[in-house]
């Protein structure tokens, strides 16, 4: 059972550039997230899903953007990189029920911006 | 808004020792608690979860009662071993968006000494 994979695992780009960090889940998930993980700041939440065609900001949306055209597949795209962008970014899914909301993490892709 | 405060890291250990990693949240409502795990080189996965005040969310020995009074959901196991080394995160659910979200805090990384 594959669960949550991400890629790349490892990407550096330069200032100005362009690229998707790709997620797909086969859980049959409705929601799905991303989050940033920064040395000594935790996870921020940058925009989640709760279905498919449906999108949302969370704490730090700027820089990025996301997409949800189907249940499996949630891509954020960064455009115009900055070193501010440089970051390890988790995607992760759950199955929304009544109780607490479980979330399932990828292993996560490390971002180099220089 | 809600914020989980972690007991700064790092944390090391010889093997067998007691150990407690604290935390406090401020949130409103009634939050879901959790302790989540990040081995090396993966993701996050839960640990441990408890849903409602002075309930006990138990897993591989380690223990977290919810503590309403306190604000707290310390985290804690009898005797550790090399490969509880990893980073811990406690984390709540955001009560005002429905379960959708949670909050992390900074993490605390453990290590264990043989």
């Amino acid at each position: 059972n594959a669960g949550v994979t991400q890629t790349p695992k490892f990407r550096i780009l330069k200032i100005g550039q362009s690229m998707t960090l790709q997620c797909t889940q086969d859980m049959n998930h409705n929601y799905m997230y991303w989050y940033r993980q920064d040395p000594g700041m935790g996870l921020k939440l940058i925009y989640y899903s709760v279905g498919a065609g449906i999108t949302d900001k969370g704490e730090v949306p700027n820089g990025y953007n996301v997409s949800r055209s189907t249940t499996e597949d949630f891509p954020l795209r960064l455009e115009l990189a900055a070193p501010s962008q440089t970051s390890v970014y988790f995607c992760a899914s759950s199955l929304r029920v009544t109780g607490a909301n479980v979330l399932t993490f990828g292993a996560g892709s490390r971002l180099t911006v220089l | 808004g809600n914020s989980v405060t972690q007991m700064e890291g790092p944390v090391t250990l010889s093997e067998e020792a007691f150990l407690t990693i604290n935390c406090t949240y401020t949130a409103t409502g009634y939050p879901s608690l959790f302790w989540y795990v990040q081995y090396p080189g993966e993701g996050l996965q839960l640990l441990l979860k408890a849903t409602k005040a002075d309930d006990k969310g138990s897993n591989k020995g380690f223990e977290a009662t919810y503590r309403k009074e306190t604000t707290s959901f310390h985290l804690e196991k009898g005797s550790v071993q090399v490969s509880d080394s990893a980073v811990y995160f406690c984390a709540l659910t955001d009560q005002n968006f429905g379960n959708e979200k949670l909050t992390f805090g900074t993490g605390t990384r453990l290590t264990i000494i043989p």
